[in-house]
């Protein structure tokens, strides 16, 4: 059975920093993994995804993760953050589709001025 | 226009009541889902709906009944509430099983049993 985990549950930086939320998958076959952000007071929305392909995907609004399969990792960065990223972070798995997704515990991100 | 939207967003009832939870997509998918999220913040999938057929059961009691009106709605059926049944319920939709697909999240409904 596949498995996430989020480290973290709680991530204190100063607005501008670089910041990293980790997570790491468990799983007997190839996955798919994705991040999802949550606002407060909003449904999740998804940031970015791996499918296949470049192991480095990239969101919009400038952050990125990593697929790392030897250490079953999909970290996700952010070179420099902002007080609006502030929020509930969720790394996801799937074997495939009919499965739905599964999820880790999330980190809040906390933005300090 | 909100994409999934969920109704009530906060329920506060009794236990052994019977209870819903609606949901709406305005997307055009023809995939929906139930995900519930614990005390501890974990999200588990319940259910998901493809084409008006139920896909993916997971562990859940049969005290939960997704019932799927049309392809734009995905309504859980809740009797006999519990304590244990109080958390977030999150409705989301995607435009068919495929993970290219993204899931759109409805904004959850905060489930209390007293």
């Amino acid at each position: 059975a596949q498995s996430v985990t989020q480290l973290d549950s709680q991530v204190p930086v100063f607005e501008e920093a670089p910041v990293e939320l980790r997570c790491n998958y468990s799983s007997s076959v190839s996955v798919y993994l994705f991040w999802y952000v949550q606002y407060p007071n909003q449904g999740l929305q998804l940031l970015l995804k791996y499918l296949s392909g470049s192991t480095l995907v990239e969101s919009i609004n400038g952050f990125e993760a990593e697929f790392n399969k030897s250490q079953t990792s999909f970290h996700l960065r952010k070179p420099s953050v902002h007080i609006s990223d502030t929020a509930e972070y969720f790394c996801a798995v799937s074997e495939s589709g009919a499965d739905g997704l599964t999820f880790g515990k999330g980190t809040h991100l906390i933005i300090q001025p | 226009d909100t994409a999934v939207s969920q109704t009530p967003k906060y329920l506060v009832t009794q236990m052994g009541n019977d209870k819903s939870i609606k949901c709406e997509q305005n997307l055009g998918h023809d995939t929906m889902y139930w995900y519930k999220q614990d005390s501890k913040k974990f999200l588990k999938i319940m259910f998901s709906y493809n084409n008006k057929e139920l896909i993916i059961n997971e562990t859940v009691p049969n005290r939960f009944s997704p019932k799927s009106p049309d392809k734009a709605h995905l309504n859980l059926h809740i009797n006999s509430l519990e304590l244990g049944d109080s958390a977030v319920y999150f409705c989301a939709s995607s435009q068919g099983l495929d993970l290219w697909n993204e899931q759109f999240f409805g904004p959850g409904t905060r489930l209390t049993v007293l």
